[in-house]
């Protein structure tokens, strides 16, 4: 079995802030981890992915992710927050078993910029 | 690549009618999802299919939905008879198992039902 839990369901920051979304995994199979975004009234688009290969894995727009097996964690950052980032952000996690070709996602963060 | 396509972006219907969502999934991925998506409950995977073949409907909520993948290229999502408690939007998403399940996901269709 594997499951998501993302720690805050939201997440508020000014401009120019870090940005640290929080994700940790429960997963019986080496895992394969995502992070999705989705802007308002759009589809989930994904923003980086660790496959294995590299523990810190960078995405699309400065975001990064750090897979620490140790902590079961797979955290979101950026070091700098853009108004544009303002969206729903959702972890995800890939296994085996009984859950072999899906995801598993986590409950999302609707991260806020303020100005 | 035109990446997953869903039909129609947006549907209105009342109460009782039978709603059918299109999706066609990015050529060559072997896996098709259909999801909706919620204030409530968030984001739910309704059923999936590999190569055609429904593998898990668990996520189903009852027997009025029924999802179908005559080919490759296109899956149906149906609600008959519809209810208000439907009104979600639904999302499509294809992937292939070789690039490590990643989901690309359709634009969504944003169901209301009076």
């Amino acid at each position: 079995a594997q499951s998501v839990t993302q720690l805050g369901s939201h997440v508020s920051v000014s401009e120019g802030a870090l940005v640290l979304l929080r994700c940790n995994y429960s997963s019986s199979v080496p895992p394969y981890l995502f992070w999705y975004v989705q802007y308002p009234n759009q589809g989930l688009q994904l923003l980086l992915k660790y496959t294995s290969a590299a523990t810190l894995v960078k995405g699309i727009n400065d975001f990064e992710a750090e897979f620490k097996k140790s902590e079961t964690s797979f955290h979101l950052t950026k070091p700098s927050a853009h108004m544009s980032d303002a969206a729903e952000y959702f972890c995800a996690v890939s296994g085996g078993g009984t859950s072999y070709g899906k995801l598993t996602f986590g409950q999302g963060t609707i991260l806020t910029v303020h100005p | 690549d035109a990446g997953v396509i869903q039909s129609p972006r947006h549907e209105v219907t009342e109460m009782g009618q039978e709603v059918t969502l299109r999706c066609k999934p990015i050529s060559g991925h072997d896996y098709l999802f259909w999801y909706r998506q919620t204030m409530m409950r968030g984001l739910e995977l309704l059923i999936y299919f590999n190569n055609n073949v429904p593998i898990d409907d668990s996520g189903m909520p009852e027997d009025r939905f029924s999802a179908k993948m005559p080919n490759a290229s296109f899956s149906t999502l149906k609600i008959q008879p519809s209810e208000p408690r439907d009104s979600a939007v639904y999302f499509c998403a294809s992937s292939l198992w070789q690039d490590y399940n990643e989901q690309f996901f359709g634009p969504g269709t944003r169901l209301t039902v009076l």
